[in-house]
């Protein structure tokens, strides 16, 4: 069976400090893998995907994420947070393209 | 880029009537459209993949009779939520997939239904 394991349901980082969001999955093969945004009362919107090819990915925002097989991770950093960062960040995996696993997601809080 | 648009952002209904919620891949054919229902502070979970043209594939657990999943277009799916009880109050996302392969799914903004 697959799954997504997000470590930590709430991170705080001060602004300008680095932003380290963690996910590991579970799966017998290498998945896609994607990290998504969410602001409150609104929809997911994606910051970045792995699919194949080079494993540094880097998304929008100044977000980039890092899939390590050998540690079935795949987590997601920012060098320097920024106030406009909070937010709510879910990661998620997919082995057909359209069926998504997604994680239970963690809490970003930036403190000024 | 590929947009998915969700109506109504918000609706309050009273016990017992019937909700319609709709989504629109606006400028692409989406063959396959996913809806998912999101707990407060909770992650999203599958209730259901429709199909165009088809029945839709409900996750174990979700009641069928309860959430009607209906994809009479290549853009247009509906979920409507029938005779609402308060515990049915949640936010609805709705996502759509415009082929296979890896494709990203685009989201639409999400529907708030609160059953009064």
């Amino acid at each position: 069976a697959q799954s997504v394991t997000q470590l930590g349901s709430h991170v705080s980082v001060s602004e300008g400090a680095l932003v380290l969001l963690r996910c590991n999955y579970s799966s017998s093969v290498p998945p896609y893998l994607f990290w998504y945004v969410q602001y409150p009362n609104q929809g997911l919107q994606l910051l970045l995907k792995y699919t194949t090819g080079a494993t540094l990915v880097k998304g929008i925002n100044g977000f980039e994420a890092e899939f390590k097989k050998s540690e079935t991770s795949f987590h997601l950093t920012k060098p320097s947070a920024h106030m406009s960062d909070a937010a709510e960040y879910f990661c998620a995996v997919s082995f057909t393209g359209n069926q998504f696993y997604f994680g239970t997601g963690t809490s970003l809080t930036v403190i000024p | 880029g590929a947009v998915v648009s969700q109506h109504p952002s918000w609706v309050i209904c009273k016990s017992g009537t019937s909700v319609k919620i709709e989504c629109r891949s606006l400028d692409f054919q989406a063959t396959t459209m996913f809806w998912y229902r999101q707990f407060p502070k909770q992650s999203l979970m599958l209730m259901a993949t429709s199909n165009e043209g088809s029945k839709a594939t409900y996750e174990q657990g979700v009641e069928k009779d309860k959430f009607l999943i209906n994809h009479a277009s290549l853009t247009l799916s509906t979920l409507t939520v029938t005779s609402a009880h308060p515990e049915d109050s949640s936010f609805y996302i709705c996502s759509a997939s415009s082929g296979s392969g890896a494709n990203v799914l685009t989201f639409g903004a999400g529907s708030r239904l609160t059953v009064l």
